[in-house]
């Protein structure tokens, strides 16, 4: 059984820029949730997806924004990248949308100068 | 206010010692997880639970729906127990399965 993985694991940005982050779930698990950590602060819930729509959606501007594709893997898109989304991204599978227990990736950590 | 709180922020102990960590929330949960923090970020799933109390090796864990309390003991700690410990509620808010955390706690264990 494949674990949770993410790409890729570091990433420096400047301002304005876009990135693309990407997850991909764990073998059977057809939910992926992202989620924003910043130093020293616990996650922030970012949004959902339960096959290939969104599901829920955390207090982020539209700037981020997601996909998930038909094998159930997803990524995270950031535009017009601001210094405060300096942080660690993680993202959760889990089977079914009523979030039976998660299991996180590694994140990607996101720095914009 | 958090809807998620845990005490305490930072906790040092010595090895052997009985830990004990808090968790308040404040809004409707149908399930409770206890994560665990290594340095560089990865986060491991200790327990989830809805009621009463699961136990795995040296780490018990126990919730108390009514009173909106769960705790996390670790007995007979250890350096290696050294980790940021973060627990998590699933809300059932607006029918969004949406997982609200505390900022978690620092432990470390000396030896």
């Amino acid at each position: 059984e494949t674990g949770v993985t993410q790409s890729p694991t570091h990433l420096i940005k400047t301002r304005g820029q876009q990135v693309t982050l990407r997850c991909s779930s764990q073998s059977g698990h057809n939910t992926v949730s992202w989620y924003q950590q910043a130093l020293g602060q616990g996650p922030q819930f970012i949004f959902q997806y339960y096959r290939e729509e969104e599901n829920g959606r955390g207090n982020f501007p539209p700037r981020f924004s997601g996909l998930q594709f038909p094998n159930y893997s997803s990524e995270l898109n950031v535009n017009a990248l601001e210094l405060d989304d300096s942080a660690l991204y993680l993202c959760a599978s889990s089977l079914e949308r009523q979030g039976n227990e998660q299991f996180f990736g590694p994140g990607t950590r996101l720095t914009v100068l | 206010k958090n809807e998620v709180e845990q005490s305490p922020q930072n906790l040092t102990a010595q090895e052997g010692e009985f830990i004990t960590i808090n968790c308040s929330y404040s809004v409707g949960i149908s399930a409770l997880h206890w994560l665990q923090q290594h340095p560089g970020g990865g986060i491991v799933s200790l327990f989830m639970l809805s009621s009463g109390k699961k136990k795995h090796g040296r780490l018990i864990a126990t919730i108390n729906i009514q009173e909106k309390h769960s705790s996390l003991h670790i007995t007979a700690s250890h350096p290696r127990d050294s980790a940021v410990y973060i627990c998590a509620v699933r809300s059932t808010t607006s029918g969004t399965y949406k997982y609200i955390f505390g900022t978690g706690t620092r432990l470390k264990v000396l030896a």
